[in-house]
């Protein structure tokens, strides 16, 4: 168990349709990473928040948006759904020494969106 | 910008031979490495990280890798595999300096033969 916490681990939706991933990093981590999982792109790095700010952004579409709450929790909000969003998204977090200095993040188990 | 190639999208084992998996990076500075494994419907485990310290790093399960700066390269061995290791394995780098993200390899699936 990473200590990383995704919700829902299934979602099947339409096309058109908004849906929200929740993630609760592990205790104390202050950096949330959002990584999208596809047969056909491979592993790709959404948007990094720390301690609620925006970090870094990697290959999100403009449908895509992400923020971190007070409490450190993030969601990702995925709008206007097409087929090609079917995916695996993983969270991740990092902590405030060792694995966050050299980049190790502990992965949740995902959200898996089916957009039908 | 950094990346990984990963050499072989699958590979095949006998039980109880030897496993390796193959990684290559680009990286204008020294970089972070990392091999991660992902179970059927599970997230990614760390199996092990070189952060500068030994080439030879160990891992978890008995898997080990070493980094080579001359030939760019961070192979993941086992000496004798076990049918519980089939999984997807990532090769991941990050960069001193950077916000910290992995940048992930393709992934190579290992099975494990009886």
């Amino acid at each position: 168990d990473s200590g990383v916490t995704q919700t829902p681990k299934h979602l099947i939706t339409a096309t058109g349709q908004r849906v929200t991933l929740r993630c609760s990093p592990r205790s104390g981590d202050l950096s949330v990473y959002w990584y999208q999982q596809s047969l056909d792109q491979g592993l790709q790095f959404l948007i990094q928040y720390y301690n609620g700010e925006e970090r870094a952004k990697g290959n999100i579409l403009e449908r895509f948006s992400a923020q971190q709450f007070p409490d450190l929790h993030s969601e990702l909000n995925l709008s206007s759904l097409e087929l090609g969003d079917s995916a695996l998204y993983f969270c991740a977090s990092s902590g405030t020494s060792g694995g966050a200095a050299t980049g190790e993040l502990f992965f949740g188990e995902g959200s898996r969106l089916t957009v039908l | 910008a950094q990346s990984v190639t990963q050499l072989g999208s699958h590979v095949s084992v006998s039980e109880g031979a030897l496993v390796l998996l193959r990684c290559n990076y680009s990286s204008s500075v020294p970089p972070y490495l990392f091999w991660y494994v992902q179970y059927p419907n599970q997230g990614l485990q760390l199996l092990l990280k070189y952060t500068s310290a030994a080439t030879l790093v160990k891992g978890i399960n008995g898997f080990e890798a070493e980094f080579k700066k001359s030939e760019t390269s961070f192979h993941l061995t086992k000496p004798s595999a076990h049918m519980s290791d089939a999984a997807e394995y990532f090769c991941a780098v990050s960069v001193r300096g950077s916000a910290r993200q992995l940048t992930f390899g393709s992934g190579t699936q290992l099975t494990v033969l009886p």
